[in-house]
């Protein structure tokens, strides 16, 4: 089915571990997001990728770097966790330029706790 | 700034009463504004849009949402619920035409009670 995958679905680090999780998308979209989602804070950006090639700082990059591959793929990479970034990640892709296409596309979430 | 509001965190429900999900929006993300669902353990699905033209859009369940200019409001709404809307809802907004820049509120959980 086409759409968003995010692997892995859960992740277990010890402090000063890092990781990468991994996003792909096959709906041909230009734009490509990360979000962490915490009790009461809602989604937040960490970074974005407008369109192949080129990426961005969201609103909490800090202990984050993303590569975005290719237009299909958009990577997040923890290089030391720290506890405070315990969270569920969720990516997302979006086009533009039609009407119908407005609204994002969720991958199912990365479950991440460090400890 | 961009700024979305939800102003309740959580709104408990009897099942087959009708409930309203408050959503208030800053003028600068007035645009396109977007009511997401997230059941749990899942990610977000889109539920509804509203881009332009007619201000009332629907949802294929039966949620339906107005877009109000003079109060910046885009409240969700659903006449009678069912227990499988229980999940949390995510109202959102952009003012961007082409590359979109979501903001996002931070969620009202829906319970419905049996």
């Amino acid at each position: 089915n086409a759409g968003v995958t995010q692997t892995p679905k859960f992740q277990v680090l010890k402090t000063g571990q890092s990781m990468t999780l991994q996003c792909a998308q096959d709906m041909n979209h230009n734009s490509m997001y990360w979000y962490r989602q915490d009790p009461g804070m809602g989604l937040r950006l960490i970074y974005y990728s407008a369109s192949e090639g080129t990426t961005d700082k969201g609103e909490v990059p800090n202990g984050y770097n993303v590569s975005r591959l290719n237009k299909r793929e958009f990577s997040l990479r923890l290089e030391s966790a720290a506890p405070s970034q315990t969270s569920v990640y969720f990516c997302a892709s979006s086009g533009f330029g039609t009407e119908h296409n407005y609204g994002y596309t969720f991958g199912s979430g990365t479950r991440l706790t460090v400890v | 700034a961009q700024s979305v509001t939800q102003l309740d965190s959580q709104v408990p429900v009897f099942e087959e009463a009708p409930v309203e999900l408050r959503c208030n929006y800053s003028s600068s993300v007035s645009v396109y504004l977007f009511w997401y669902v997230q059941y749990p353990n899942q990610g977000l699905q889109l539920l509804l849009k509203y881009l332009s033209g007619s201000t009332l859009v629907e949802s294929i369940n039966g949620f339906e949402a107005e877009f109000n200019k003079s109060q910046t409001s885009f409240h969700l709404r659903k006449p009678s619920v069912h227990i499988s809307d229980t999940a949390e809802y995510f109202c959102a907004g952009t003012n961007s035409g082409g590359y979109q820049k979501v903001t996002f509120g931070t969620g009202t959980k829906l319970q419905v009670i049996p």
